[in-house]
C-alpha cells in the first residue's frame, strides 16, 4: 500500500511570490491534515480537510489556504510568501476510526529566499 | 485553546541509560497519542491511549496516560542509538484536531 506523497520535495521562492504544494493520501483516507513544521517550534496545526469541505484552521493567516479535491488529494497554497514561512511542511491522511492515527507524508521542504 | 506542552526539550543520554519524556495538556483529552521523527524523516505513529490511568508497553517503551487524562509519559528502558529522534505527543479534546506538543529531541551517545 502506498503511503502518503508530496510534491515538490523542495520549494525556493522569493519574498512576495506563491507557493502551491500538494499531497496525496493513502487510498481510502477521507481526511488530510497540513502541518508546518519550522525549526524548534514543534508541529503547528495549518488546515484540516474532510470529503472536500475545511473542518478547520490553525492559527495562521488567511493567506495559508487550500483545498480538497473529490479524489481526496489536496493543495496548500500560501500566497505572498514571507521569510519565516521557510519550513517543512508535513501533510498527514487519517482514516476515521477508533484509532485516530494520522499518517505523514515526508514533507515539503519549503525555502524563502 | 488548548495547548500541550512537552518537557524536556532536549535529552542527551548515554546509550544504555533510561529516557522519559512527559507531556501535560491544558485540557481533559479524550485520547493521546506519541509519534517518534527520525532526523530528516517524518512522524511515524506509535500509540494511542484513550483511557484513564491505562499503560501500554512496546517491548523498552512503556506509555502512560494519567489519571485525569491531562498527561501522559514515555519511557525508554535501556535506550539504544535507534532510539535517536523527536518524540512527539499529541492530544485530541473532542472533536477538535490533534495538539501537536514541541517534541523531545533524544540524543545517544554510544
Amino acid at each position: 500500500e502506498a503511503g502518503v506523497t508530496q510534491s515538490p520535495t523542495h520549494l525556493i521562492k522569493t519574498r512576495g511570490q506563491q507557493a502551491t504544494l500538494r499531497c496525496s493520501p493513502i487510498s481510502g483516507h477521507t481526511s488530510v491534515y497540513w502541518y508546518q513544521q519550522a525549526l524548534g517550534l514543534g508541529l503547528q496545526f495549518l488546515l484540516w480537510y474532510d470529503e472536500g469541505e475545511e473542518r478547520n484552521r490553525g492559527n495562521f493567516p488567511p493567506r495559508f489556504s487550500g483545498r480538497q479535491f473529490p479524489n481526496y488529494s489536496s493543495e496548500l497554497n500560501v500566497n505572498a510568501l514571507e521569510l519565516e514561512d521557510s519550513a517543512l511542511y508535513l501533510c498527514a491522511s487519517r482514516l476515521p476510526g477508533l484509532i485516530d492515527e494520522q499518517f505523514f507524508g515526508p514533507g515539503t521542504r519549503l525555502t524563502v529566499l | 485553546g488548548q495547548q500541550v506542552m512537552q518537557i524536556p526539550q532536549y535529552q542527551h543520554v548515554q546509550e544504555g541509560e533510561d529516557f522519559t519524556t512527559y507531556c501535560n495538556s491544558s485540557t481533559t483529552l479524550s485520547n493521546i497519542q506519541w509519534y517518534k521523527q527520525r532526523p530528516g524523516g517524518h512522524p511515524v505513529f506509535l500509540i494511542q491511549l484513550v483511557k484513564s490511568g491505562e499503560v501500554k508497553k512496546q517491548k523498552r517503551l512503556t506509555f502512560q496516560f494519567g489519571e485525569a487524562k491531562k498527561n501522559s509519559s514515555l519511557h525508554i528502558t535501556a535506550t539504544q542509538t535507534t532510539d535517536v529522534g523527536t518524540y512527539f505527543c499529541a492530544g485530541r479534546a473532542g472533536s477538535y484536531q490533534l495538539t501537536f506538543g514541541k517534541g523531545t529531541k533524544l540524543s545517544v551517545i554510544p
